[in-house]
């Protein structure tokens, strides 16, 4: 199957500084790519889809300020938390989908934790 | 449907048996759904799928049954093993065109394999 990587698979930053979360589609070009958090024992919530060469869509009571997304090539997707704060701690994954098809692969998500 | 941020239901069954996980979907126009196994800091990983003209759809142990009169998922697991304890959710395709991929998730289910 279609392998998508998320990097990095954990990350420590302090209040107030900003992270950059990498999600790569290793063996297709993907045209969507989505991204979600994750609480602890809590179920996946949608934040955005991200389109290669435009604009995120932001799913109701997601900041776009806050989580900027830039998906500037066929095979890369980055979220950036801006102005982190310890509310922001979470499991951020992502999903890609091969084209023309409904399935979806997930990358192995990045575990944010703001001190 | 919707994630709704609760804690997550569990399951706990024997090895050998089998186990059958549930999950109720809120949008009827919903024409694709998935079920995900996710491991402890993991990213969700694809088990089976199920289109909204097909009522049952069978993989190697796991069968996915759909009641779109009820909105109503299922998820059976043959001669369930010790790998098998996970969390385990159903996701609804809510994206149409260039959003295919775009999902809702249910709650989760933690199922426990007891040896």
């Amino acid at each position: 199957g279609a392998v998508v990587s998320q990097h990095p698979s954990r990350v420590i930053c302090k209040s107030g500084t900003s992270v950059k979360i990498e999600c790569r589609s290793l063996d297709f070009q993907a045209t969507t790519m989505f991204w979600y958090r994750q609480f602890p024992k809590q179920s996946l919530m949608l934040m955005a889809t991200s389109n290669e060469g435009s604009k995120a869509t932001y799913e109701q009571g997601v900041e776009k300020d806050k989580f900027l997304i830039n998906h500037a090539s066929l095979t890369l997707s980055t979220l950036t938390v801006t102005s982190a704060h310890p509310e922001d701690s979470s499991f951020y994954i992502c999903s890609a989908r091969t084209p023309g098809a409904s399935e979806a692969f997930f990358g192995q998500g990045t575990r944010l934790t703001v001190v | 449907g919707e994630n709704v941020g609760l804690h997550l239901p569990t399951l706990s069954v024997q090895e050998g048996d089998n186990s059958i996980i549930n999950c109720a979907y809120s949008n009827s126009a919903s024409d694709y759904f998935i079920w995900y196994k996710q491991e402890s800091g993991k990213g969700p990983q694809f088990i089976i799928d199920i289109r909204s003209n097909m009522d049952k759809r069978q993989g190697q142990r796991v069968t996915v049954l759909l009641n779109k009169t009820v909105k109503h998922l299922s998820l059976q697991i043959a001669a369930t093993q010790p790998g098998d304890s996970a969390v385990y959710f159903c996701a609804e395709n809510i994206g149409r065109g260039s959003t295919l991929g775009r999902l809702y998730f249910g709650r989760g289910t933690q199922l426990t394999v007891w040896p």
